[in-house]
């Protein structure tokens, strides 16, 4: 079964330049989020997905980021104009629907990351 | 917000012997996760907690979810190489919001 798929696994692109990453979560999965990992800041949640609609966005730092989930099989993180601070790593996950409050089925799988450096 | 504490930073132990790490929060969390990268992977998930009080075994791997609700910990036993990584606890606040908190992650060298 294959697991959370992410392009382009690196990027290094100029400021200033639109970027694009993309993410196909499990299928089946309800769940999808953008995460971004820096020394600095550790793992951040940047926003979360269920069923395509965007449910929290609270962690997109600035307007220059945007995501967006078209159907149940793709997502992109775009960042517009990109700048030398947004270096890092981008990890999309999914996860499973759960239901009630039990959330045995409710865990988080992760892609392996698009390793971005703008420069 | 919330936060996670993770203890120890960084750990470097020798091939075989026990690790232990934990992760405290300011408030209380009604999931535990750990978690564990290895250099240039994504996070993969080791064991999930969902019960205070709960003891989970993943084969060398046991972690708790503390009865106040506010404290995790993982112990590995009889480290190996492979076990070289980064290791993550996530905690989750509200049953029904999917949001995971991260600790700061505990890096661990193994000394052959």
């Amino acid at each position: 079964d294959a697991g959370v798929i992410q392009s382009p696994r690196h990027e290094v692109t100029e400021m200033g330049q639109e970027v694009t990453l993309r993410c196909k979560p499990i299928s089946g999965h309800d769940y999808l989020f953008w995460y971004r990992q820096t020394m600095m800041r550790g793992l951040e949640l940047l926003i979360y997905f269920n069923n395509n609609v965007p449910i929290d966005d609270s962690g997109m730092p600035e307007d220059r980021f945007s995501a967006k989930m078209p159907n149940a099989s793709f997502s992109t993180l775009k960042i517009q104009p990109s700048e030398p601070r947004d270096s890092a790593v981008y990890f999309c996950a999914s996860s499973p629907f759960t239901t009630g409050h039990h959330l045995s089925g409710n865990t988080i799988y992760f892609g392996e990351g698009s390793w971005l450096t703008v420069v | 917000g919330q936060q996670l504490n993770q203890s120890p930073q960084s750990m470097f132990i020798q091939e075989g012997e026990d690790v232990s790490m934990n992760c405290t929060s300011s408030s209380i969390f009604n999931t535990w996760l750990w978690y564990k990268q290895d250099p240039g992977e994504g996070p993969v998930l080791l064991i999930a907690l969902y019960k205070a009080g709960e003891l989970t075994s993943n084969g060398r791997l046991t972690a708790q979810f503390g009865i106040t609700r506010k404290d995790s910990f993982l112990n590995i036993s009889a480290s190996i190489p492979s076990d070289v990584g980064i290791y993550f606890c996530a905690g989750q606040a509200n049953f029904g919001n999917e949001k995971l908190t991260f600790g700061t992650g505990t890096r661990l060298t193994i000394i052959p």
